[in-house]
């Protein structure tokens, strides 16, 4: 089956630095990647999502990059904001199942003022 | 419209006692999963709905564990008999498409349980 490795584990940045997150995944079937962003005591929030037809996709401050070749996709934050502190996952389809989701451990983010 | 929704929010159980956990998906949406958070970790799937059909239970730890949707909106995740190792965030999401289609999942802000 799938699995999804992510990292760093922890990243802490300056306010208005870039941050950038790295997943890998082994199944070269999965098409679908999404990322979450998960704050404190709230369910995972949907922040962007890319399929394996598209190699980059941008909205506004957030992009994603996908590298099929390799099995690698990463987020890119720029400008961050105090408010873009989260744990941050990355996920990719089990195609060999209904559609869940298999997600890699999480990046907790700190943006210092 | 609204989100998903979960309730109760906090549970705490005592070993060996039942719980039942209920996710109200978002209207229409065809599919429904459970997965569960263990502290510091990633969402790991437990078991897949389409409409009021269980369709993958593999992520299930235990035949403690048991979930329904009869009628193809409200699910329950039941745990009978709780241990500790159950202990965890529950979360329950949903997504417009039916099987076979990679779409986007909607997550409720999940279920804290603490067995003591």
């Amino acid at each position: 089956g799938e699995n999804v490795e992510q990292h760093p584990s922890t990243l802490s940045v300056q306010e208005g630095d870039s941050a950038v997150i790295k997943c890998t995944y082994s199944d070269s079937a999965s098409n679908y990647f999404p990322w979450y962003k998960q704050e404190l005591g709230k369910g995972p929030q949907l922040i962007i999502d890319i399929r394996s037809n598209v190699g980059e996709k941008k909205d506004q401050r957030i992009a994603v990059t996908l590298n099929k070749t390799a099995k690698h996709f990463s987020l890119h934050i720029t400008e961050t904001q105090p408010e873009d502190s989260a744990v941050y996952f990355c996920a990719a389809s089990d195609m060999g199942s209904q559609g869940n989701l298999i997600f890699g451990k999480g990046t907790k983010l700190s943006v210092k003022p | 419209g609204a989100g998903v929704s979960q309730s109760p929010r906090y549970k705490v159980a005592k070993r060996g006692q039942d719980v039942a956990l209920r996710c109200d998906p978002i209207s229409g949406h065809v599919s429904l999963f459970w997965y569960q958070q263990a502290l510091g970790q990633g969402p790991e799937f437990l078991t897949y709905f389409q409409n009021e059909a269980q369709l993958d239970k593999s992520g299930l730890p235990s035949d403690r564990f048991f979930a329904e949707r009869p009628e193809g909106s409200v699910s329950t995740l039941k745990i009978q008999r709780t241990q500790q190792e159950d202990s965890a965030v529950y979360l329950c999401a949903s997504s417009a498409a039916g099987t076979g289609v990679s779409d986007t999942q909607y997550f409720g802000p999940g279920t804290r349980l603490t067995v003591l």
